[in-house]
């Protein structure tokens, strides 16, 4: 099983750029790495998908080293409404079955 | 509006008595999924499915049991509700275009439901 580890919580401050790393060093080859955003009391919410390099979307940005065993998620200039739960996802090799997510990381962004 | 609705969004019910929590998909994806939510341990799976009449169980499948008879519909039914699985409940679906296509694992998540069971 491709299993994620991140920070379970990180702090930032309105305007600055944050990165959060999620390794997944069991990562199959076709798998995708996909994050997605939580808000209390609300489901996960798509943010960026990639397979290797770099992704940006109006969003955020994501960067995958050449090994693919870990990925960066890359939020530019956040505000407090970034402040939320923030998780990695990598299939699982063999297929897509289960799509395990891992615990997330908290993100507190303060004014 | 594409979207994943489930129902119902809030329930109280005593232990033994049986519920179902509905899930509908309105964008003709493949795959669904149900997944628990309890603080500290993120988002578990329980059940998912590949398609229509292929259900597999997932991390925490006990104590649950799902149906896909329909391609949009994939309710969650606890025959025998107890305490420990008092949770918020999210059922989620995907395209399911098959392994290493992108977009294949893209979920898209109802609200929630939260349960509780006394």
């Amino acid at each position: 099983l491709a299993k994620t580890t991140q920070p379970i919580s990180m702090d930032s401050y309105e305007g600055q750029e944050v990165n959060i790393t999620c390794s997944h060093n069991n990562i199959a080859t076709n798998d995708y790495i996909t994050w997605y955003q939580q808000f209390p009391s609300q489901g996960p919410r798509f943010i960026i998908q990639g397979y290797k390099t770099k992704v940006t979307n109006e969003v955020a940005s994501l960067f995958i080293p050449a090994d693919r065993k870990s990925s960066t998620l890359s939020l530019p200039r956040v505000s407090l409404s970034d402040t939320a739960v923030y998780y990695c996802l990598v299939g699982v090799s063999g297929g897509y079955n289960k799509l395990i997510f891992g615990a997330g990381t908290r993100l507190a962004v303060h004014p | 509006e594409a979207q994943v609705t489930q129902n119902p969004r809030y329930l109280i019910t005593v232990t033994g008595k049986k519920l179902t929590v509905t899930c509908s998909q309105n964008m003709n994806h493949e795959y669904m999924s149900w997944y628990r939510q309890d603080p500290g341990l993120g988002l578990r799976q329980i059940y998912y499915s590949m398609n229509v009449e292929v259900t597999d169980k997932g991390d925490v499948p006990e104590g649950y049991k799902v149906s896909r008879k329909e391609k949009r519909n994939f309710p969650l039914i606890l025959e025998s509700p107890s305490p420990n699985q008092t949770s918020l409940y999210f059922c989620a679906s995907s395209p399911g275009l098959g392994q290493g296509a992108l977009g294949a694992n893209v979920l898209t998540f109802g609200a929630g439901s939260r349960l509780t069971v006394l």
